[in-house]
């Protein structure tokens, strides 16, 4: 079974529009951290945020914002009025430290982000 | 320089030739990975050095060779590779890489490698 899923392959919006990325995890462990990483054309993966398990407060930053739940085992994140330069595609990862050879990120599949001008 | 560099940027190389892909962390990190994207597969770690172990995804064959001469540098040493081995092969720093904790992984630009 896939550790982080991505379901949304690729999304396309139109500037301005809000757009939520869905991310759904699998672990046993307590203690774990979730990641959320942009890709954009250039290839280099930009941290966006890291969250642990013991925090459960929603994030926002400027026009982004992340929800995690802990009930669902989700960790969404949402643009607010999206961009152009919005356009990338978006990494969850997980990591798990307490589990040997997990320590590093485990990554889903990736959803590829649109936004039309 | 800052953060994370990686050179080439792009590498096309024949099945029996040998190369090196090299990265360089400016962040005075303690901890580096190699991770490979394929166009059709998640992010997959390959290996990780810390100040404190060598850590390596098994399922990596021994075509690709890793070697850390210090903390802030990390090649992978590639021969005979396979067409299939072409890929983006990403570079990561963190400050620790310590049993039990976890840091931020900071990303180079990847190197996209094309065998023939």
């Amino acid at each position: 079974a896939q550790k982080v899923t991505q379901a949304q392959t690729e999304i396309s919006v139109v500037e301005k529009e809000d757009v939520t990325l869905d991310c759904v995890y699998e672990t046993r462990d307590t203690t774990y951290y979730l990641f959320w990483y942009k890709q954009p054309p250039s290839g280099e993966l930009v941290f966006l945020i890291r969250r642990n398990s013991f925090d459960e407060q929603n994030e926002i930053s400027g026009r982004y914002s992340w929800n995690f739940q802990k009930s669902t085992s989700s960790f969404n994140f949402t643009i607010t009025a999206s961009q152009v330069v919005d356009s990338a595609v978006y990494f969850c990862a997980l990591s798990e430290p307490k589990r040997p050879g997990r320590r590093a990120l485990t990554f889903g599949s990736g959803t590829r982000l649109q936004v039309q001008p | 320089e800052t953060g994370v560099t990686q050179t080439p940027r792009h590498l096309v190389m024949g099945m029996t030739n040998k190369k090196s892909l090299k990265c360089e962390q400016h962040l005075g990190h303690n901890a580096m990975y190699w991770y490979k994207q394929s166009a059709k597969k998640p992010l997959e770690l390959m290996f990780v050095y810390s100040l404190e172990e060598r850590v390596e995804n098994n399922s990596v064959p021994s075509r690709f060779s890793p070697e850390c001469p210090n903390s802030s540098h990390l090649f992978l040493h590639l021969h005979t590779l396979q067409p299939e081995d072409s890929a983006l092969y990403l570079c990561a720093s963190s400050l620790k890489g310590l049993a039990g904790t976890t840091d931020t992984q900071y990303f180079g630009p990847g190197t996209r490698l094309t065998v023939l």
